[in-house]
């Protein structure tokens, strides 16, 4: 059974900051992972999706890598921003699985001014 | 383009009432997911479905039942609601295939069974 866990569990930083939040899984047999951000009381909005043949993918000052053979994902973070306060969470397809998501249990970050 | 929604936004049951949670998409996805998240347990899959008339079970299937009779709905029902149903639900649809799953999820049902 997959497991997805990440790292730190909380995480607070003064703006400004670069930072990485992590992401393992047990079973590298993945279609695909995504990181979402998630704001309290909210839904889950997709920032990063990378494919099993990918290394990495970029959206602004957000990166994502894969590294599928050792199970883990980083999510870095550039020049951090209060507005970037929020859960991050980590969740990985597997091949067969018809897009079902396993998830991580979050990361919450809080960016202080 | 609203995405995915869902109705209600909340609702309060007592143990034993029975509901039924909508989600539509407009986006013209094949697949479409219900999840549950909970404190301490992160998102766990409910149901799913692969397309119009099919649906099939998740992590925790037990209490729930499902339908996708049109495309673009998907139904959760509770027949008999539980004290341990208590919960936020949440509504995703994908394009499905294996061009690209990725997950568009909808705002949240925020569920108490009292």
């Amino acid at each position: 059974k997959q497991e997805v866990t990440q790292i730190p569990a909380a995480l607070s930083v003064p703006e400004g900051e670069n930072l990485v939040l992590n992401c393992s899984f047990t079973d590298s047999a993945i279609y695909n992972l995504q990181w979402f951000r998630q704001d309290p009381g909210k839904g889950l909005t997709s920032l990063l999706l990378i494919q099993s043949s990918q290394r990495e993918q970029t959206s602004g000052r957000l990166n994502a890598s894969l590294d599928k053979s050792s199970g883990r994902s980083t999510l870095y973070i550039a020049a951090s921003q209060p507005g970037d306060s929020a859960t991050y969470l980590c969740a990985v397809t597997g091949g067969t699985s018809y897009g079902k998501l396993t998830f991580g249990q979050g990361t919450i970050l809080t960016v202080h001014p | 383009n609203a995405g995915v929604t869902q109705t209600p936004k909340f609702r309060v049951l007592k143990t034993g009432q029975s509901m039924t949670l909508l989600c539509a998409q407009d986006m013209n996805h094949e697949y479409m997911y219900w999840y549950r998240q909970d404190p301490g347990m992160g998102l766990r899959l409910i149901h799913y479905s692969v397309g119009e008339g099919t649906t099939a079970k998740g992590e925790v299937p037990d209490g729930y039942n499902v339908s996708r009779l049109k495309k673009q709905n998907f139904l959760l029902g509770l027949e008999s609601a539980a004290p341990s149903q208590t919960s936020v639900y949440f509504c995703a649809s994908s394009y499905g295939g294996m061009t690209s799953y990725e997950q568009y999820f909808g705002p949240g049902t925020r569920l108490t069974v009292t």
